[in-house]
């Protein structure tokens, strides 16, 4: 059974940068056949595809955040992680780590970590 | 980008009722709609994808149905352990986007 589970810290200050990991447990990343995505959620609001990556380091990110993010792979860990740049509080939000198995949609998401609120506030 | 509309956003229901709700893409998807469950504090949990195919040990009890722009999730007997929030998301095109919600509250 796959588990997936994010760490970082709650609270960033504005214009500072979110970094977020998201650690694998259950199966490899270095396997492939998944995309390994971050989504996170606004508080009582709907949910937000932010990017993903593929073990060999290939990146997507949504365009609506593309020149903040980036989303790197340690393989070595079985870890992914995200850096969000220049944060405001409209970044708060719960994020969410997922897996995407790669033959049926890039952006289906079959496994989920438990989701980390991020709070932007100075 | 491709826009889901889910509806209605709040549903009232009692256990035991056969429930539906209706999903709508701004533009054809094929097959390609994933719908999810969510509790409060808790990640969304797959339970149908490519419209009408099950995930694995999710409760007979859900079926979707729908093509194109037009989809429904429809539990046949609403059990206590249902009432959540229920979202649509298409996946055919990038970001993946998501609908914008459907609580099942109790009668």
């Amino acid at each position: 059974q796959v588990q997936l589970q994010e760490s970082g810290p709650g609270l960033v200050k504005p214009s500072q940068t979110l970094s977020l990991t998201c650690t694998v447990s259950g199966g490899s990343i270095s396997s492939g056949g998944y995309y390994w995505s971050w989504i996170r959620q606004h508080p009582g609001k709907g949910l937000e595809w932010i990017g993903y990556i593929y073990y060999s380091g290939s990146t997507y990110y949504n365009p609506s955040l593309k020149s903040r993010v980036t989303i790197s792979v340690d393989t070595s860990k079985n870890q992914f992680s995200l850096k969000l740049s220049s944060v405001t509080a409209a970044d708060t939000a719960v994020y969410y780590c997922a897996r995407s198995p790669h033959d049926y949609g890039d952006y289906l998401f079959d496994y989920w970590g438990q989701g980390t609120l991020v709070t932007v506030s100075s | 980008d491709i826009q889901m509309t889910q509806s209605p956003s709040t549903l009232s229901a009692s256990v035991g009722d056969r429930v539906t709700i209706t999903c709508r893409a701004s533009q054809s998807i094929s097959s390609w709609l994933a719908w999810y469950q969510q509790k409060p504090g808790k990640a969304p949990k797959l339970l149908i994808y490519k419209a009408s195919s099950l995930e694995s040990g999710v409760p007979s009890r859900f079926s979707g149905s729908g093509s194109g722009t037009e989809f429904t999730l429809t539990i046949s007997s609403l059990q206590p352990d249902d009432f959540a929030t229920y979202y649509c998301q298409q996946y055919n095109s990038y970001a993946g986007t998501f609908g914008q919600g459907t609580k099942v509250e109790i009668k």
